[in-house]
C-alpha cells in the first residue's frame, strides 16, 4: 500500500533536548510538507521541499531543521531552540507544488517536551 | 495573501439532520479551495477540492460543497448525518502565484453527532 509513515506516533523529550521527527512517503511524490497542529490554531506550515536536497521556510520555521536527502524522507528536527515545542506534527506530500494538487497526509507525531 | 474563514469553532447536529460547515476565504486571484477531514489522532484526508471546472463539487462520504464568487464562500453541506462523520473539517485555500505556492488553512470546526 502507499502512503505515509510518521515515527514515532507519540515523542517526550525533556526540555533542551534536540528531537528528530521521521517522514517516509512511497507515493513516488516529489513534494513534502512539514505542518504543526495546535488547538483551535489549524495547521501552520514549517517548511517545504519541492525537490531533493532543496526545501524552503514555511511560516513558523524558527527553531526547526530538515534535510531532503532522498525523496522518500524528510526527516524534521525540532532544536532546543524552539520555545514551545509541544504539538502534534503532520508531514505531507503531494507530486507537485501546483496550487491544484492534493497533499497526503501521515498519521502524525504527538510530540510532548516536559 | 490568501486566507481561509471558518465559522463556528464547534458545530452539532442530530443524526439524520443536514450537516453544513462554513467557509469564507479571501484571495486577490482566483483560488483554489479544498476541503480535509481529520479523525481524531489521525492525519488529514480530502473531502473535495474546488479547481474552477465546476462551482458545485461532490466529495466522498456523501458531502459537496458550492463555489460561490459573489459571497466568497465555500460551504461543505450533506444532506443526512451519520454518527461516522463525527470528526474536524478543515477548509484550505491555495493560489497560482509564483513563490507563493502553499495551502493556507482555516483553524477547523469540530462536528459532533447528537445519536
Amino acid at each position: 500500500d502507499g502512503g505515509i509513515t510518521q515515527s514515532p506516533k507519540y515523542l517526550f523529550r525533556k526540555e533542551g533536548q534536540n528531537v528528530t521527527l521521521s517522514c517516509e512517503q512511497n507515493l513516488n511524490h516529489d513534494a513534502m510538507y512539514w505542518y504543526r497542529q495546535d488547538p483551535g490554531q489549524g495547521l501552520r506550515l514549517i517548511y517545504y521541499s519541492q525537490i531533493v536536497n532543496d526545501f524552503q521556510k514555511g511560516d513558523i520555521a524558527e527553531g526547526y531543521s530538515v534535510s531532503r536527502e532522498k525523496k522518500e524522507s524528510f526527516p524534521l528536527t525540532v532544536t532546543s531552540a524552539q520555545k514551545n515545542p509541544t504539538a502534534f506534527y503532520l508531514c505531507a506530500s503531494s507530486i507537485g507544488t501546483a496550487p491544484s494538487a492534493e497533499q497526503y497526509f501521515g498519521p502524525g507525531t504527538r510530540l510532548t517536551v516536559t | 495573501a490568501q486566507s481561509v474563514t471558518q465559522l463556528g469553532s464547534h458545530v452539532s447536529v442530530s443524526e439524520g439532520a443536514l450537516v453544513l460547515l462554513r467557509c469564507n476565504y479571501s484571495s486577490s486571484v482566483p483560488p483554489y479551495l479544498f476541503w480535509y477531514v481529520q479523525y481524531p489522532n489521525q492525519g488529514l484526508q480530502l473531502l473535495l477540492k474546488y479547481t474552477s471546472a465546476a462551482t458545485l463539487v461532490k466529495g466522498i462520504n456523501g458531502f459537496e460543497a458550492e463555489f460561490k464568487k459573489s459571497e466568497t464562500s465555500f460551504h461543505l453541506t450533506k444532506p443526512s448525518a451519520h454518527m461516522s462523520d463525527a470528526a474536524e473539517y478543515f477548509c484550505a485555500v491555495s493560489v497560482s502565484e509564483v513563490g507563493n505556492e502553499k495551502l493556507t488553512f482555516g483553524t477547523g470546526t469540530r462536528l459532533t453527532i447528537i445519536p
